[in-house]
């Protein structure tokens, strides 16, 4: 089975403070995803890795950037954290490839729910 | 971003009701996911499909790659408890993009 793990189930932090998520999976995925998730927005997407060192801006990028260091892992950080990035940080993987049954599935952490006063 | 349409937002059904939902876009999709997502985890995917016109079930689940490819839809038949949540459709607009397009989301309550 395809784990992805989040470091955090719950944080809180105060505005201005520096933030780390940070997410593993075992699954030697080239992919890594983060995500925020709102009430009636949906999943948008912050970033996305698709290898070591390689980082691609999602749909709402502001106030956010991320580190692959290594292959399982994908950090999340906000600089400066705002009451406005309050939210559920999602992290997910998957395989690269361009073939099969099983493409284009990404697998998802917990989540890591964030409140910032 | 591009998001998918889906609907309802929000169900509220009694148990052992059917429950329909779908996502529709003005563009065409190449693959089409359907998760679900229970209180306070992450998504799980559901179903997988590949193909305009495919049919797919999983146990009382079954989904439809429209015709058109640019809509899909997803049943659940005799509902219980355990499937509340919050569904979500994603899809794959270009042929090798690695990444998906997700819906806002339906979610289901269930009055025992």
């Amino acid at each position: 089975d395809v784990k992805v793990t989040q470091s955090s189930r719950y944080l809180v932090k105060r505005t201005g403070e520096k933030v780390f998520l940070e997410c593993v999976q075992d699954m030697d995925h080239e992919n890594m995803f983060w995500y925020r998730q709102d009430p009636g927005l949906g999943l948008r997407l912050i970033y996305f890795s698709y290898d070591v060192k390689m980082k691609e801006k999602g749909d709402i990028p502001e106030g956010y950037s991320v580190s692959r260091e290594k292959k399982e892992r994908f950090s999340l950080i906000l600089e400066s954290a705002s009451t406005n990035q309050t939210s559920m940080y999602l992290c997910a993987s998957s395989q690269l490839g361009l073939r099969g049954r099983n493409k284009n599935i990404q697998y998802f952490g917990a989540g890591t729910r964030l409140s910032v006063l | 971003g591009q998001q998918l349409n889906q609907s309802p937002q929000s169900m509220f059904i009694q148990e052992g009701e059917d429950v329909s939902m779908n996502c529709t876009s003005s563009s065409i999709f190449n693959t089409w996911l359907w998760y679900k997502q229970d209180p306070g985890e992450g998504p799980v995917l559901l179903i997988a499909l590949y193909k305009a016109g495919e049919l797919t079930s999983n146990g009382r689940l079954t989904a439809q790659f429209g015709i058109t490819r640019k809509d899909s839809f997803l049943n659940i038949s005799a509902s219980i408890p355990s499937d509340v949540g919050i569904y979500f459709c994603a899809g794959q607009r270009i042929q090798g993009a690695q990444k998906l397009v997700f819906g806002q989301g339906t979610r289901l309550t269930i009055n025992p």
